[in-house]
């Protein structure tokens, strides 16, 4: 149980364009996902909290018109990174918090990732 | 000074090896502390949950924290090439699971 799915797993686009991630909870409904960024040899840093149906809470220094979060519904937000640039190249991680009054209530299970690559 | 200092490695020990590896925090007043394991080019999972000082031992890995020094430590026994990943030490700030501040986290490598 607690699978946490992203697609897409890998992503190559040019510089200026607009890509899409998702994130979705495949056996569990998530209310809270995380969205978060990690470049080379570095840790994860939070960009921002995601709460199904209402607007995403952005870290500081992440700048919320360029990386827009969506949580239509209990099992998917999507992250969009917009007129994309070679400095946002970088491995997007998202994560989903445990079902509401569940066990695994204060647990966060990540997606495999996705590789941006903005040439 | 950064909320949660780990480090940097990389770490290389032969297969059998016990491991230590280590993270300190700067705020007394967390109290949540895991540890995930992330191989390459995959999100992290989580190893172990603890809550408050003492050891919690799961098979092969042990973790252990420290308040007094604000010292957090995992410890791989008998360790397997499969063990090999990087390892981060989080913890959530403001408690409950909002908001976990990652360690830059350790590579490592066990030999056969």
């Amino acid at each position: 149980g607690a699978v946490v799915s992203q697609h897409p797993s890998r992503v190559i686009c040019k510089s200026g364009t607009s890509v899409k991630i998702e994130c979705r909870s495949l056996d569990f409904q998530a209310t809270t996902m995380f969205w978060y960024r990690q470049f080379p040899k570095q840790s994860l840093m939070l960009m921002a909290t995601s709460n199904e149906g209402s607007k995403a809470t952005y870290e500081q220094g992440v700048e919320k018109d360029k990386f827009l979060i969506n949580h239509a519904s209990l099992t998917l937000s999507t992250l969009t990174v917009t007129s994309a640039h070679p400095e946002d190249s970088s491995f997007y991680i998202c994560s989903a918090r445990g079902e509401a009054g569940g066990p695994s209530y204060n647990e966060q299970f990540f997606g495999p990732g996705t590789r941006l690559t903005v040439l | 000074q950064k909320e949660v200092e780990q480090d940097p490695g990389p770490l290389s020990v032969p297969e059998g090896a016990i491991v230590s590896l280590n993270c300190t925090y700067s705020n007394s007043a967390f109290q949540y502390f895991m540890w995930y394991r992330q191989y390459s080019r995959k999100g992290p999972e989580l190893l172990m949950y603890t809550y408050s000082s003492g050891n919690k031992e799961d098979g092969r890995f042990t973790a252990q924290v420290d308040k007094s020094s604000k010292y957090i430590s995992l410890f791989i026994r008998d360790s397997q090439p499969s063990d090999s990943a990087t390892y981060l030490c989080a913890t959530p700030p403001q408690g409950g699971s909002e908001k976990l501040v990652f360690g830059k986290g350790t590579k490592l490598t066990v030999n056969p």
